[in-house]
């Protein structure tokens, strides 16, 4: 069964740092893995979609790496602004007729203080 | 562009009483349609999604049922809430199975 951790679950850095978020699952049989932002009390983002076939994939400040073999995603967030603090999640898709099932991870919750 | 509808926002009910929460897609045609439901501090949970018109697979026995009457409308649905139904629930959907996933902004269901 795919187990999908984020460690931490919780970030706080001053605004111009960048950020780090890391995503890690279990099962590396993964067809693709997609990034999210939730605000609170809203729905999800979607901020990057990275193919299996794929090392990394990138829009403006973000910038997302996949090391399937070792069960390993990171979302890069360049010179973090107060509007970056959200709650990340990141999910993993299996292939074949199982692709319809998502496996989320717990999320990160950012803040970046002014 | 595609855009995915979800109400009522919010919704306060009693124990014991129905529900019906509303999932609306525009912009595409055939979607995998999918309702999720989040609890406090705790992931996102795959409760029923459809790949088709009145084709509804269900993740997780429940209180709860799913239908799909339209092509681009998901319907979450109880006949006799119980307080352990309050939650956050969203709607979303894919162009086929491994597509990029987009979700509504979500209905925060409390059961008094």
């Amino acid at each position: 069964k795919q187990e999908v951790t984020q460690i931490p679950a919780a970030l706080s850095v001053p605004e111009g740092e960048n950020l780090v978020l890391n995503c890690s699952f279990t099962d590396s049989a993964i067809y693709n893995l997609q990034w999210f932002r939730q605000d609170p009390g809203k729905g999800l983002t979607s901020l990057l979609l990275i193919q299996s076939s794929q090392r990394e994939q990138t829009s403006g400040r973000l910038n997302a790496s996949l090391d399937k073999s070792s069960g390993r995603s990171t979302l890069y967030i360049a010179a973090s602004q107060p509007g970056d603090s959200a709650t990340y999640l990141c999910a993993v898709r299996p292939p074949g007729a199982a692709g319809n099932k998502l496996t989320f991870g717990g999320g990160t919750r950012v803040l970046v203080k002014p | 562009s595609q855009t995915i509808h979800q109400w009522p926002a919010t919704l306060v009910q009693p124990v014991g009483s129905p529900l019906s929460l509303e999932c609306t897609v525009e912009g595409t045609s055939n979607p995998n349609l999918y309702w999720y439901r989040q609890a406090a501090g705790r992931g996102l949970q795959l409760l029923f999604y459809s790949i088709g018109i009145d084709q509804i697979s269900s993740e997780v026995p429940q209180n709860l049922s799913a239908s799909r009457p339209q092509d681009r409308q998901f319907i979450l649905s109880s006949k006799k809430l119980l307080l352990s139904d309050s939650g956050f629930y969203l709607c979303a959907w894919k162009q086929g199975a491994w597509g990029e996933a987009f979700f509504g902004q979500g209905t925060r269901l409390t059961v008094v």
